[in-house]
């Protein structure tokens, strides 16, 4: 069955420390792949996205990811979070160009002022 | 703010009572979408709505009833429920067409069943 594994659950961080979530997927086809954001009672937002193109994408917020085929991963990265980067990140997939959204189980950010 | 709105935020439901969230979008997308998400849990998709058509059902209990009324409303009918229901039902939207399309979410609406 296709799948989305974030391995890390919980991270904290201190301000000023590099990011970097992991995201790996289960499926051989075509993908579009989606990283979104949850901040603390608001709704789901997206970050970046990646279905085509050059493999490193850049999002808002100074967000990046790299969509690295042959290891089914789409990590995302940030090179000096902020306390408002305090959040909980999902990984997205959509195998085959489909509209079935396949979200990761979510990794809960804590950054430390 | 979000364009897909969702009424209401919050719903407390007996087991025996028949109640419906809402769903509205004014982006012009021709899918809209219906995701549980429980606590400390990732969304999960129940149906999908391409061109006020159900394409996908997820193997969905009948309990819980689409509807697609037109381009911009999505509705999700509720009768009969369990405690286990108890959610965060999220509505979203997305244009139909090439893939890499966003899907945009609602605020969700916060069901408990009693």
């Amino acid at each position: 069955a296709q799948s989305v594994s974030q391995h890390n659950h919980h991270v904290i961080l201190s301000e000023a420390a590099s990011l970097e979530l992991g995201c790996n997927y289960s499926y051989g086809g075509t993908v579009n792949l989606f990283w979104y954001v949850q901040y603390p009672g608001q709704h789901l937002q997206l970050l970046l996205k990646y279905f085509s193109g050059d493999p490193l994408v850049k999002g808002i917020k100074g967000f990046e990811a790299e969509f690295i085929k042959s290891k089914f991963s789409f990590n995302l990265r940030k090179p000096s979070v902020q306390w408002s980067d305090t959040a909980e990140y999902f990984c997205a997939v959509t195998p085959g160009g489909t509209y079935k959204y396949i979200f990761g189980t979510g990794t809960r950010l804590k950054v430390l002022a | 703010d979000t364009e897909v709105t969702q009424t209401p935020k919050h719903l407390v439901m007996g087991m025996t009572n028949k109640k419906s969230l809402k769903c509205e979008q004014h982006m012009g997308h021709r899918a809209m979408y219906w995701y549980k998400q429980k606590a400390k849990k990732p969304p999960e998709l129940m149906f999908v709505y391409s061109y006020e058509k159900l394409s996908i059902n997820e193997s969905v209990p009948s309990r819980f009833s689409p509807e697609c009324p037109n381009s911009s409303l999505l509705n999700l009918h509720l009768h009969a429920l369990q405690p286990e229901d108890s959610a965060l039902y999220l509505c979203a939207s997305s244009p139909v067409g090439p893939p890499g399309n966003t899907i945009y979410f609602g605020e969700g609406s916060w069901l408990t069943v009693v």
